[in-house]
């Protein structure tokens, strides 16, 4: 069973409204990077965090997105606006630290923007 | 840039064995792991190699030959529920090891 907790696990949004989903990594975990898998099972990655700060994040993820790790709370990714090509799993993985060979995985949220 | 490709389905049968391939390209590549995914569950973690050769798991086994860009995942005396699909994910040293993935491998063993 995993131990990264994604809540809510399904979510239905219509186009352009918001979208926000959270992820309570594995305790002892300051690592978290969130993913993105399409019905085609493509994933993309979106961003990551080492604690509160930012590593990395893509494009789109900078512009229609916002997401957060703040200390002692769940990490949050919102969409803005959501479109419809935004329907995907989106998964929270969670590592002890940067260099580790392996990710913990949350079951996901699935989107679906009508 | 950096990529991983895999054929997107395999089929075996019961008791005998699967292979699962990966190619990939990237500019700092900082070790390969394989993940198994059931339909609407979590990825889980199987293995994860950075030397060439094969790396004996017991009921899995991998591969790796970095000059080729190359891996495989095998599985041996396969049961019905190794049916899954079986990500391949390669690290990139250069950017904060972030792991770029395969879109999986949908492995069906039949009876």
């Amino acid at each position: 069973n995993s131990k990264v907790i994604q809540t809510p696990r399904y979510l239905v949004k219509g186009q352009g409204q918001k979208a926000k989903m959270r992820c309570i990594p594995e305790k002892g975990h300051p690592v978290v990077f969130w993913y993105q898998q399409n019905k085609n099972n493509e994933f993309k990655f979106l961003i990551n965090f080492q604690n509160q700060e930012v590593l990395q994040q893509i494009d789109m993820t900078e512009k229609r997105f916002s997401a957060e790790c703040p200390s002692n709370s769940p990490c949050s990714l919102e969409i803005q606006s959501s479109e419809a090509g935004d329907s995907a799993l989106y998964l929270c993985a969670s590592s002890p630290q940067i260099s580790n060979e392996r990710l913990f995985f949350g079951h996901g949220t699935k989107l679906s923007v009508l | 840039g950096q990529g991983v490709e895999q054929p997107a389905k395999l089929m075996s049968v019961e008791g005998t064995f699967a292979r699962v391939n990966c190619t990939y390209s990237t500019s700092g590549f900082n070790g390969l792991s394989w993940y198994q995914q059931r339909e609407g569950q979590a990825p889980v973690f199987l293995s994860y190699v950075v030397l060439d050769g094969l790396k004996d798991s017991g009921h899995f086994s991998t591969f790796l030959s970095r000059s080729n860009g190359y891996s495989y995942l095998l599985l041996t005396e396969l049961q019905i529920k190794d049916s899954a699909s079986y990500l391949c994910a390669v690290r990139d040293g250069g950017s904060f090891n972030k792991l770029t993935f395969g879109a999986g491998t949908r492995l069906a063993v039949c009876p």
